[in-house]
């Protein structure tokens, strides 16, 4: 069945380098993709949403120029944190439409900035 | 506006008994009422979701209940187990953009 995969599932990476989060569509084509994050025991807080062959569209308050996004297939979107910092520490985990109203979410990767 | 409110933030239940989880809402641009149940460390997973024309749905032991006029909704979770404890959230996707606003989340323990 259709499923949204995450790779990698947590990574640590040291303060001012960029780290990229994979996630997938499998078995289904997404056009449309969402990036959430979440600080431990809070809510998913909504990042951005990812349309294949189009530039993202991020939520206020996000930095776009901190956190890139790239959606080039209807299979395959990135996340790409850049010269990240201890704050950036957080789980990050996408989401796509499956069919019609419903969104599944993949597993999430853990981010850990040193 | 694109708030949905979640309470309450924890709930301890004992085996067997029913669990209530309460949401509420303003945007009445939000169509589609879904709620999550979550793991440490996962992803949420979508346990039953409604659409504003329903007041009711069920699902096994999963149940929500509308009422759009007062704009709130709720999961109950009948004979509630201690597989069930974990956090509970409910969400309101907008119109046609397919977003989801979260509430806040309730952290659900199943006494034995």
């Amino acid at each position: 069945g259709a499923v949204v995969s995450q790779h990698p599932s947590w990574v640590i990476c040291k303060s001012g380098t960029s780290v990229k989060i994979e996630c997938r569509s499998l078995d289904f084509q997404a056009t449309t993709m969402f990036w959430y994050r979440q600080f431990p025991k809070q809510s998913l807080m909504l990042m951005a949403t990812s349309n294949e062959g189009s530039k993202a569209t991020y939520e206020q308050g996000v930095e776009k120029d901190k956190f890139l996004i790239n959606h080039a297939s209807l299979t395959l979107s990135t996340l790409t944190v850049t010269s990240a910092h201890p704050e950036d520490s957080s789980f990050y985990i996408c989401s796509a439409i499956i069919y019609r109203d419903r969104l599944d979410f993949g597993p999430g990767t853990r981010l850990t900035v040193t | 506006q694109q708030q949905v409110k979640q309470s309450p933030q924890s709930l301890i239940v004992q085996k067997g008994g029913i669990s209530i989880i309460n949401c509420a809402y303003e945007n009445t641009a939000f169509d589609y009422f879904p709620w999550y149940q979550q793991f440490p460390g996962k992803g949420p997973a979508l346990l039953i979701a409604i659409r504003p024309d329903v007041s009711e749905k069920k699902e096994g032991r999963f149940t929500i209940s509308f009422n759009k006029s007062a704009k709130q909704f709720s999961l109950h979770i009948m004979d509630s187990q201690p597989g069930d404890s974990a956090t509970y959230f409910c969400a309101a996707k907008m119109g046609n953009t397919g977003k989801l606003i979260f509430g806040q989340g309730t952290t659900l323990q199943v006494k034995p």
